[in-house]
């Protein structure tokens, strides 16, 4: 079955560490993007890509980091300088564009420790 | 800039009646609108891409309405049912790359 992995369900971060959220998909699309979800807020956009080796900030990448080294995978790691990073992280990819529908994984939700 | 608004931002219906959710945008210069469904703790399900040159979209017992010249989406879904429960969230692309700009959803909740 084709679709979007994400890992792990449930994360917790130290004060001061680093952590890195796993997005696999097999679907062969060529973006991919993060999200960030808040309790009674909308998906913000964080990062995306829309080919290998490429990404863009989107409007709340300060203290996230991302590669794109292989069509599959988009890691985000949220980083020490992320001061509030408690959320629900979402990855999505689509066949790329303005006009493919987006396809979602089923979330990561991090916590401070 | 794009502003995607929900109104409400809950509802609930008994079993059986129709469903009726709003969506409405700032700028009508939009390429599609998209629905998602997201249960909780889960990702969110895509439902319908409606095309800014469409002004209806169904699939099975749901319907999307599209008046851009309004700002207006309508979701309708038809004899809802209790698993028909869940956040029913709509999105525009704010940019050639797909970026989304999403409204912070309407949780509906269909009591038996």
């Amino acid at each position: 079955d084709g679709g979007i992995t994400q890992s792990p369900k449930y994360l917790f971060r130290k004060e001061g560490q680093n952590v890195t959220l796993s997005c696999e998909q097999n679907l062969n699309h060529d973006a991919m993007y993060w999200y960030r979800q808040d309790p009674g807020q909308g998906l913000r956009l964080i990062y995306y890509s829309q080919i290998v080796n490429d990404f863009q900030k989107g409007d709340i990448a300060e203290g996230y980091s991302v590669s794109r080294e292989k069509k599959e995978s988009f890691p985000l790691t949220v980083t020490s300088a992320q001061k509030n990073p408690t959320a629900f992280y979402l990855c999505a990819s689509s066949k790329g564009g303005n006009n493919q529908p987006q396809h979602f994984g089923d979330g990561t939700r991090l916590s401070i420790l | 800039k794009q502003e995607v608004t929900q109104i409400p931002a809950a509802l609930s219906v008994p079993e059986g009646e129709n469903l009726v959710l709003n969506c409405s945008f700032t700028d009508s210069a939009i390429y599609n609108l998209q629905w998602f469904r997201q249960d909780p703790g889960k990702g969110l399900t895509s439902l319908l891409l409606i095309q800014s040159s469409q002004r209806e979209q169904t699939s099975g017992r749901l319907n999307a309405s599209l008046d851009k010249s309004s700002g207006r989406s309508t979701l309708y879904i038809a004899a809802s049912q209790p698993g028909d429960s869940a956040t029913y969230l709509c999105a525009v692309p704010t940019d050639s790359w797909g970026k989304l700009q999403f409204g912070a959803g309407t949780q509906v909740v269909v009591t038996p």
